[in-house]
Formats: C-alpha cells, sequence, structure tokens
C-alpha cells in the first residue's frame, strides 16, 4: 500500500511568521509531488507542484522536494490569517500508466494567529 | 473558461434510492477521477478512468458504479447498496504530460457535491 504520511496539526503559526509543513511518502518510484490548500467545507485547490530535487518557490510558498529522504515539504513565509487551511500533502505514483493516481495524505491544519 | 463542474452542490437522498452525481471537464483532460470525503478525514478514492470506455476501482468502490462514455464526462452513481453514503465527493481530472515541464500531471477539482441521506 502507497502512503503518504503528514501530521495532522493544528499547527499553530504567529501572523507574519514561517509555516512549515512536512510530508514523507513511501514509494520511491514516484516522480510529482503537489500541495493542495483545502479550506473548510471546500474543495482542494493546486498550489504547488516540484518534480526535481531542491526548492521551488512561488511567491510566499517555497516546495522543497528530497528524494533520497522520501520528502517533501511547504513553507509559507509572512503567514497572514487567510492560510489558515488544511494543507494536503499528494505524490502521484505510476504517471502515464492505467493505474496512473495520485495519492494524498490526510492534510495538516494550520491556524495562523491574529 | 476551463474548468470542473459538478452538479448538484447539494443532494438529499433517502434510503434505498439510488443518485447519480455529474462531473464535467472541458480542460481536454484524459484522466479522471472520483473522491469521497468524510469529515476530519482524507480523500478515498472510489473509481478512476484513464481513456473513454475504460474505468478502474480504488480503494472504496463498493456501493458505487461509474461510466465514461466520453472523454468530457464521469458520472457517479451512488446505489442503494453503499451502507454509509453521506459524505463530500469530489471529482478531480488530469491531463497526461503538459507543454509546461513545470506543470507536469497536475491534477485539478470541482467543486464538490455534498450527498446527505434522509
Amino acid at each position: 500500500q502507497k502512503e503518504v504520511e503528514q501530521n495532522s496539526g493544528p499547527l499553530s503559526v504567529p501572523e507574519g511568521a514561517i509555516a512549515s509543513l512536512n510530508c514523507t511518502y513511501s514509494d520511491r518510484g514516484s516522480q510529482s509531488f503537489f500541495w493542495y490548500r483545502q479550506y473548510s467545507g471546500k474543495s482542494p485547490e493546486l498550489i504547488m507542484s516540484i518534480y526535481s530535487n531542491g526548492d521551488k518557490e512561488d511567491g510566499r510558498f517555497t516546495a522543497q522536494l528530497n528524494k533520497a529522504s522520501q520528502y517533501v515539504s511547504l513553507l509559507i513565509r509572512d503567514s497572514q490569517p487567510s492560510d489558515s487551511a488544511t494543507y494536503l500533502c499528494a505524490v502521484n505514483i505510476r504517471p502515464m500508466n492505467r493505474d496512473d493516481k495520485i495519492i494524498f495524505g490526510k492534510g495538516t491544519r494550520l491556524h495562523i494567529l491574529p | 473558461d476551463g474548468g470542473i463542474t459538478q452538479s448538484p452542490k447539494y443532494l438529499f437522498r433517502k434510503e434505498g434510492q439510488n443518485v447519480t452525481l455529474s462531473c464535467e471537464q472541458n480542460l481536454n483532460h484524459d484522466a479522471m477521477y472520483w473522491y469521497r470525503q468524510d469529515p476530519g478525514q482524507g480523500l478515498r478514492l472510489i473509481y478512476y478512468s484513464q481513456i473513454v470506455n475504460d474505468f478502474q476501482k480504488g480503494d472504496i468502490a463498493e456501493g458505487y458504479s461509474v461510466s465514461r462514455e466520453k472523454k468530457e464526462s464521469f458520472p457517479l452513481t451512488v446505489t442503494s447498496a453503499q451502507k454509509n453514503p453521506t459524505a463530500f465527493y469530489l471529482c478531480a481530472s488530469k491531463g497526461f504530460g503538459n507543454t509546461r515541464i513545470d506543470h507536469y500531471n497536475e491534477q485539478f477539482f470541482g467543486p464538490g457535491t455534498r450527498l446527505t441521506v434522509l
């Protein structure tokens, strides 16, 4: 069973600080990695994609990937109350295959303290 | 305006009834997926389809059925055999590859259908 593990939280971070969200995955063959944000009662929204080792930055968000350690992280700089949500880590296993699917972690609840 | 639409937004079902949830996408994506999300829980995969007229069971397919007669559409039927169908149902789609290498294999979600059994 391929797995994606996240700490469920809640993770409380003061406004303006850096929020750090972590994720580990079990399938060494995974090639594509994603972070989604889900507000309460809404559907998940894709916020970051990362495919190679290292950092990828987009505005206040930075995704970090370490395939050797099977570890993905998301940093949110200058955290805002609007960042309060559940963040889902997702991993694409067997891409371009009949069994192509994305496996999701259960999510980390992030709470930004005003 | 490209995207994924799901209807209805809210659905109420009496016990013993079959109901069908609609999912349509105009993103020209090949793959489509159905997930179920229960309160405070993660996403669980029900069914998925990579091409027209072909689909695979996910982790919790019992009590559900799907069809994929058109690339744009992937309806989900919740049958009376599904013992606890009250949940938030999410449809998603994904293209194979992308002209932009930094957006390869991205999957997008529709707004969801909230199903309640009365």
